[in-house]
């Protein structure tokens, strides 16, 4: 069965950074283009950025674009969103999610069960 | 600009029928969405995707209690014979040329 695990979350300071990682397994990871999506506490759902199953069509909000890097390894199954300069309002927890399409971002369809990262000094 | 609405909660008795709401906004009515399920203190999961023309494809397991209806602008997730474990946060979700839209959620309590 498709499986997706979070990890790399953590308590960081403000302006720095920090990256998380997503373990994929039971289907095809390099056929499909995989998301971020974050919930801050207490909030709904936020749409981070998504990434092509090649790695080389990505798309970010803008709230995090110039910030945040998404990439993955489809060699070791294993997506990435590199976080820098982080800021208060990044609080949340981070999932990732696998996209029903290889190229575009449209339906992600199955869920990890996320990672906390809080930004504080 | 795409916009995604939902009402912020909704309300039903143990057994009953549901009906939760996601509208799209003006000049995007023809898009289709899809509904996530958040369970307390869980990763949301996919529920359906739903077109225009209210047909609709479930994900793995989901029971053929959800079922799913478009109108318009209007995009429908109904539920019947609730259940205790229906209760939660309902998201309806769409995409454009890059980005990815959720709408702000429907949190249903099952009286």
């Amino acid at each position: 069965q498709v499986q997706l695990v979070e990890s790399g979350g953590g308590v960081v300071q403000p302006g720095r950074s920090l990256r998380l990682s997503c373990a994929a397994s039971g289907f095809t990871f390099s056929s499909s283009a995989m998301h971020w999506v974050r919930q801050a506490p207490g909030k709904g759902l936020e749409w981070v950025a998504v990434v092509s199953n090649a790695g080389n069509n990505k798309h970010y909000a803008d709230s995090v674009k110039g910030r945040f890097t998404i990439s993955r390894d489809n060699s070791k199954s294993t997506l990435y969103l590199q976080m820098n300069s982080l800021r208060g309002d990044d609080t949340a927890v981070y999932y990732c999610a696998r996209d029903q399409d290889s190229v575009y971002a449209t339906v992600p369809d199955y869920w990890g069960q996320g990672t906390l990262v809080t930004v504080s000094s | 600009q795409l916009v995604l609405t939902q009402s912020p909660s909704a309300s039903a008795s143990l057994g009953a029928s549901v009906n939760l709401t996601c509208t799209l906004s003006s000049g995007h009515s023809n898009y289709a969405i899809a509904w996530h399920q958040q369970q307390s203190e869980m990763g949301p999961r996919y529920l359906m995707k739903l077109n225009n023309d209210g047909s609709h494809t479930k994900g793995d397991g989901i029971p053929d209690r959800f079922s799913g209806s478009s109108s318009g602008a209007g995009r429908y997730l109904i539920i019947s014979s609730l259940q205790s474990e229906d209760e939660g946060d309902y998201y309806c979700q769409t995409w454009g040329p890059g980005p990815v839209i959720f709408g702000g959620g429907t949190k249903l309590t099952v009286l």
